[in-house]
C-alpha cells in the first residue's frame, strides 16, 4: 500500500458525461501528479499541483481540468467524454518537487 | 527538457536467466533516475532511484540499475529471473536542481517462462 488513496476504483459513464476522480496523496505529501494509461499511449503525465499550486501541464485536453484543495486532496475533472477517454487514470504524490513518486492504484474509466 | 527512451517493449527470458532492462535518458542538468515496476491492474510501485553518491543502486526483488554518466544509461538488472517478475517496467527521469517534473519512459514489459 502505497498510502495514496484513490477513488471510485472503477467507473462506468456515457460519452458527452462529466465525471471527478479524488485523490488523497500520502500524509506530507504536497506534490500530486495525474496520469493517464491507455494500450495505446502508454503513461501520459496530465498535470501536477504542488501545496495547491498548478505546477505542470502535460498532454492534458482542454476538456480536462483539475484542483488541488487547501487540505492537498486533488481532483481530477473529464468532462464531455469521448470513447477515446477510457483509460486507468492514475494519481501519485510526493513530499517534494524533483522526488520520487507513490502511486495509487487508480481510477479504470469505461466510457460507453 | 529531458526525456527517457526505453530499448525493446518486451523482453523475454528463461526463468533464472539474466534479466536485463535497457533505459537511456537525456536531460541537461544532472537527473534523479528512478525505476517503476507495474503489476497488472495496479498502480506502478518504485524499485529503486538513482540521486547522487553511489552508481550502481540497489532495489526491491533482487533487482539493481547501474548509472552511467557517459553512456547517459540506467539499465535495470537482476541476476537470475522469477516467474513473479514478470509485469511491465517503467524507467523515469526527474532532475536533481531547479524544477522538473517526473518523466516516464514508454514501458517494457518483461515476459519470463518456465
Amino acid at each position: 500500500d502505497s498510502g495514496v488513496t484513490q477513488t471510485p476504483k472503477h467507473l462506468i459513464t456515457a460519452t458527452g458525461q462529466r465525471v471527478t476522480l479524488r485523490c488523497s496523496p500520502r500524509s506530507g505529501d504536497l506534490s500530486v501528479y495525474w496520469y493517464q494509461q491507455s494500450l495505446d499511449q502508454g503513461l501520459q503525465f496530465l498535470i501536477q499541483y504542488y501545496n495547491g499550486e498548478e505546477r505542470a501541464k502535460g498532454n492534458i485536453l482542454e476538456r480536462f481540468s483539475a484542483q488541488q484543495f487547501p487540505d492537498l486532496h486533488s481532483e481530477l475533472n473529464l468532462s464531455s467524454l469521448e470513447l477515446g477517454d477510457s483509460a486507468l487514470y492514475f494519481c501519485a504524490s510526493s513530499p517534494r518537487e524533483n522526488t520520487e513518486a507513490f502511486f495509487g492504484q487508480g481510477t479504470r474509466l469505461t466510457v460507453v | 527538457a529531458q526525456s527517457v527512451t526505453q530499448l525493446g517493449s518486451h523482453v523475454s527470458v528463461s526463468e533464472g536467466a539474466l534479466v536485463l532492462l535497457r533505459c537511456n535518458y537525456s536531460s541537461s542538468v544532472p537527473p534523479y533516475l528512478f525505476w517503476y515496476v507495474q503489476y497488472p491492474n495496479q498502480g506502478l510501485q518504485l524499485l529503486l532511484k538513482y540521486t547522487t553518491g553511489a552508481t550502481l543502486v540497489k532495489g526491491i526483488n533482487g533487482f539493481e540499475a547501474e548509472f552511467k554518466k557517459s553512456e547517459t544509461s540506467f539499465h535495470l538488472t537482476k541476476p537470475s529471473a522469477h516467474m513473479s517478475d514478470a509485469a511491465e517496467y517503467f524507467c523515469a527521469v526527474s532532475q536533481l536542481s531547479g524544477y522538473s517534473t517526473l518523466t516516464f519512459g514508454k514501458g517494457t514489459m518483461l515476459l519470463v517462462s518456465p
